[in-house]
């Protein structure tokens, strides 16, 4: 079975600093998100791509995170410089366009920020 | 706003009996709607998802979720709890609009005693 392939699977830096997350989608899911999920709550969308155009980065925090697919394919997530706050789990999921279509999650990055 | 609400942060049942999940949302016009499960540091699995047609959807390990329009809920249910079914369960509804993510509920905590 297909799967979304996320690495790292944990992080621990210290805040400040800079650190990024990769995140390979379901061959052919044109669609691809970012969510972060901290500890006893939901995941919330962060970004969410259509092919290499951002669809809707509404709730991302651009002074200090940004995200890319430049070639419409695999996905980067960098935040800079870390904060206490951001500690959480950052999943990445992908799907067929077309609202229809659930999700197919990865593992996720486990981010500690000390 | 859209939102999605889990009532319960816990539910306690004992294994062999029937379970039940609530979820109820505010979205305007007919939305799609989805159950994730999510074990301990993993992504979220795809439980089912209700599109349209019967309001009593079936999906993976016996889970089934029933569809009530004018209550606006989507409960999931499973008629005999197993230990294994102890984790974290995630109601979702993306609105019918094209572009719009997944809006998840905080979850709600299932713990099966044997």
């Amino acid at each position: 079975e297909a799967e979304v392939a996320q690495s790292p699977r944990y992080k621990i830096t210290e805040k400040s600093q800079a650190v990024a997350f990769w995140c390979d989608p379901i061959s052919g899911h044109a669609t691809l998100y970012w969510y972060r999920q901290i500890l006893g709550q939901g995941p919330e969308l962060l970004v969410q791509f259509q092919d290499e155009s951002v669809v809707d980065d509404s709730q991302l925090p651009k002074d200090r995170f940004s995200a890319e697919r430049l070639k419409g394919v695999d996905s980067t997530l960098k935040i800079q410089p870390a904060e206490l706050g951001d500690s959480a789990m950052y999943l990445c999921a992908s799907s067929f366009p077309g609202q229809g279509y659930g999700y197919t999650f990865g593992s996720g990055t486990r981010l500690t920020v000390v | 706003a859209q939102s999605v609400a889990q009532p319960e942060d816990q539910v306690n049942v004992a294994e062999g009996n029937p379970l039940t999940v609530k979820c109820t949302y505010s979205v305007s016009g007919n939305p799609y709607l989805f159950w994730y499960v999510q074990y301990p540091n993993r992504g979220l699995q795809f439980l089912l998802k209700y599109i349209t047609g019967d309001n009593l959807v079936k999906g993976s390990y016996g889970f089934e979720a029933e569809f009530n329009k004018s209550q606006t809920s989507f409960h999931l249910k499973k008629p005999s709890a197993l230990v294994s079914d102890s984790a974290l369960y995630f109601c979702a509804v993306r609105p019918n609009q094209a572009g719009t993510a997944l809006i998840f509920g905080k979850g709600t905590t299932l713990s099966v005693s044997s």
